[in-house]
């Protein structure tokens, strides 16, 4: 069946500096979202990509979607405390629901 | 224009007993899907339901947990005797219709219920 993966699983980060979390499909896929929980809250949906090569931007976010459709990445410049929490990626299967992987939990140090 | 709401928050039950999860949809959302959350793990696909129909079950144990979603009242999740392991989050979404329809609604999740078994 299908998997999406991500990594790193766990990103420690200076208050500051950039980093970049990455997806992969083992298939490929119409369309992927982004959601972001909070220590202990709920996922909360941020944008889906659908075109292939697809970049989007929500202010120091920038989400990318494969040429192949088959992976996606998140890029957070500019890190702040406010970007605390684990960033989930989530692509429909066969069925129409989604799939999600299992994060990426990240630690800003002030 | 309330959210989906789930309750209770948190619920502590004994090994054995019945735990039960409930879940109104967004109005207007009438598919409704269920996740489970362990600590410090990701979200894994449990059911998705429309009214008075199960859609897709894969993701259920096969046996203790059972999912409804009557044409009236909330999403129900229900947990038999359970156990320890039984011990997560769980979380409900929902959606006006299958997103993978190239939409930009996504899911709209539930503040969840965290059940612990002692």
């Amino acid at each position: 069946g299908q998997q999406v993966m991500q990594i790193p699983q766990y990103q420690h980060v200076q208050e500051g500096e950039d980093f970049t979390t990455y997806c992969n499909s083992s298939t490929t896929l119409s369309n992927i979202q982004w959601y972001k929980q909070r220590p202990g809250g709920h996922p909360v949906f941020l944008i889906q990509l659908v075109k292939s090569g697809e970049v989007k931007k929500q202010k120091r976010l920038t989400f990318q979607f494969g040429e192949a459709k088959k992976n996606s990445s998140l890029h957070i410049t500019a890190t702040q405390t406010t970007d605390v929490g684990t960033y989930f990626c989530a692509g429909p299967d066969s069925w129409g629901k989604f799939q999600f992987g299992a994060g990426t939990q990240v630690v800003v140090t002030p | 224009n309330a959210g989906v709401m789930q309750n209770p928050r948190h619920l502590v039950r004994r090994r054995g007993q019945e735990a039960r999860l409930r879940c109104s949809p967004m109005k207007g959302h009438s598919h409704v899907y269920w996740y489970r959350q362990l600590p410090e793990e990701g979200l894994k696909f449990m059911v998705y339901l429309q009214k008075e129909n199960i859609i897709d079950e894969s993701g259920m144990p096969k046996e203790r947990f059972s999912a409804e979603f009557p044409k009236e009242g909330p999403s129900i999740l229900r947990i038999q005797q359970v156990v320890r392991g039984d011990s997560a989050a769980y979380f409900c979404a929902s959606s006006p219709a299958e997103v993978s329809l190239a939409t930009t609604i996504g899911y709209t999740f539930g503040s969840g219920t965290r059940l612990t078994v002692v």
